[in-house]
């Protein structure tokens, strides 16, 4: 089970739209749809923002959106804002009850 | 509304365990099962293993597989981990999550820092 990818760092101004990609393998993502995303402020809990690769929770911006293809899931941040700073990681359902997370990215707003 | 909260930070020497407590209320952990998640210092969220739903069967990540310990005790609804052999790359803050409302990690506990040091 190993770490989904995911790119280190993504940073964009307030108002743009940054994407973060976390790609897995025939095992997790490309298998499941079942890929999430958290965020996380330091000091805190992770909060879910993606759950079965597109669907918004209640309460979550819809500024956030999730997308799937083959074995990349995708998440993109529309209308950056300062509150979005924060680390970000994905986590796929790999069968047999099991889950793994992605390598977290760290997101700047400039 | 469900809650799950945790026990307070532990300090350990390398070589011992320890022992965590995650209590829900407000839900069964029969009914949503209850998962383990660590976050090391520089790294990042790492799946461990959990509890399963209906039959509490535990199931853990192959990394953890012999030195990690899941339990639930159905009459205080509280779930518990123990990781033994512990070493310093265990120093970590561990949560506990389940699946209340969708179909991934939607509730969390606010974590337990545990420290690994002689």
């Amino acid at each position: 089970q190993s770490a989904l990818t995911q790119p280190a760092s993504v940073s964009g101004s307030p108002g743009q739209s940054i994407t973060i990609s976390c790609t897995g393998t025939s095992n997790d993502v490309g298998n499941y749809n079942l890929v999430a995303w958290y965020q996380e402020h330091p000091g805190k809990a992770p909060k879910l923002m993606i759950y079965e690769a597109s669907k918004r929770p209640s309460g979550v911006s819809d500024r956030f959106s999730g997308s799937k293809s083959g074995y990349t899931a995708s998440l993109t941040i529309s209308g950056l804002q300062a509150e979005d700073e924060g680390d970000y990681y994905c986590c796929s359902y790999a069968g047999n009850s099991a889950y793994v997370f992605g390598t977290g990215t760290k997101v700047t707003v400039l | 509304q469900m809650q799950l909260v945790q026990s307070g930070a532990e300090l350990r020497k390398p070589g011992s365990s320890v022992k965590l407590s995650c209590k829900a209320s407000g839900g069964t952990l029969t009914r949503y099962g209850l998962n383990w998640v660590r976050r090391a210092p520089g790294q990042g969220l790492e799946w461990m293993g959990g509890i399963l739903p209906i039959f509490g069967t535990a199931i853990y990540a192959h990394k953890f597989q012999g030195r990690v310990t899941s339990i639930a005790d159905e009459s205080t609804n509280t779930a518990y981990m123990e990781v033994s052999s512990l070493r310093s790359e265990d120093t970590a803050v561990y949560y506990c999550a389940t699946k209340y409302s969708n179909d991934a990690f939607d509730l969390w506990g606010q974590g337990t820092m545990v420290y690994v040091s002689s």
